[in-house]
């Protein structure tokens, strides 16, 4: 069966601070990935979605960027974190393909806090 | 641009009602809609999933309808339980785009009191 990881759970990080936050997904080959954002009193925005190694598209300008150095594996980072950074941080994966079918599988969520 | 509304944001029920969650879509062009669970502080669990050509599926307790010509979905819970409690999303996959991107309500945050 599938399983997606992510860590760590829970994050606090000063303004101007690095973040790294790493999704790895088991039992599956050449996933679909992607970073969801939640941040409080809103809907999941989507970050970042990619269908292959190298390949990332990025859904909204923001401080943050998303690389995919292998297949199952999806890190977020960003080089200076804002306050506006602040949220809860959501990886899912999808079969790839065509297929109009497929469902969204989510891993348990990283809470960041940028103080 | 796609749009997604969940009615009502909060709703609160005594143990063994039956319930209904409303979600609607300003676009009718989706390939599917999806409900998920979120229980405080963790991810997403996948309740149900309905393709565009269908009108309902069923789970358990749980029962969810689609009418896309009308942009709504609804999710029936019966025989409403305390484990029951927790965040309800409803989410399209809007069909212009060429992935599985979805496009995700506010949810409806439930609580059912023993």
């Amino acid at each position: 069966s599938q399983t997606i990881h992510q860590w760590p759970a829970t994050l606090v990080q000063p303004v101007g601070s690095p973040l790294s936050l790493e999704c790895t997904v088991e039992g599956t080959s050449n996933p679909n990935l992607y970073w969801y954002r939640q941040a409080a009193g809103r809907g999941l925005q989507l970050l970042f979605y990619s269908v292959g190694i190298g390949q990332i598209s990025s859904e909204v300008p923001q401080n943050l960027s998303a690389s995919r150095p292998q297949d199952r594996q999806f890190i977020l980072s960003s080089k200076k974190l804002l306050l506006s950074d602040s949220g809860f941080y959501l990886c899912a994966w999808s079969t790839a393909g065509t297929s109009v079918t497929y469902e969204q599988y989510f891993g348990p969520g990283t809470r960041l806090t940028v103080t | 641009k796609q749009e997604v509304t969940q009615i009502p944001a909060a709703l609160s029920v005594p143990e063994g009602e039956n319930l209904v969650l409303n979600c609607s879509f300003t676009d009718s062009a989706i390939y599917n809609l999806q409900w998920f669970r979120q229980d405080p502080g963790k991810g997403l669990t996948s309740l149900l999933l309905i393709q565009s050509s269908q009108r309902e599926q069923t789970s358990g307790r749980l029962n969810a309808s689609l009418d896309k010509s009308s942009g709504r979905s609804t999710l029936y819970i019966a025989a409403s339980q305390p484990g029951d409690s927790a965040t309800y999303l409803c989410a399209v996959r809007p069909s212009f785009y060429n992935t599985d991107k979805l496009i995700f309500g506010t949810g409806t945050r439930l609580q059912v009191f023993p």
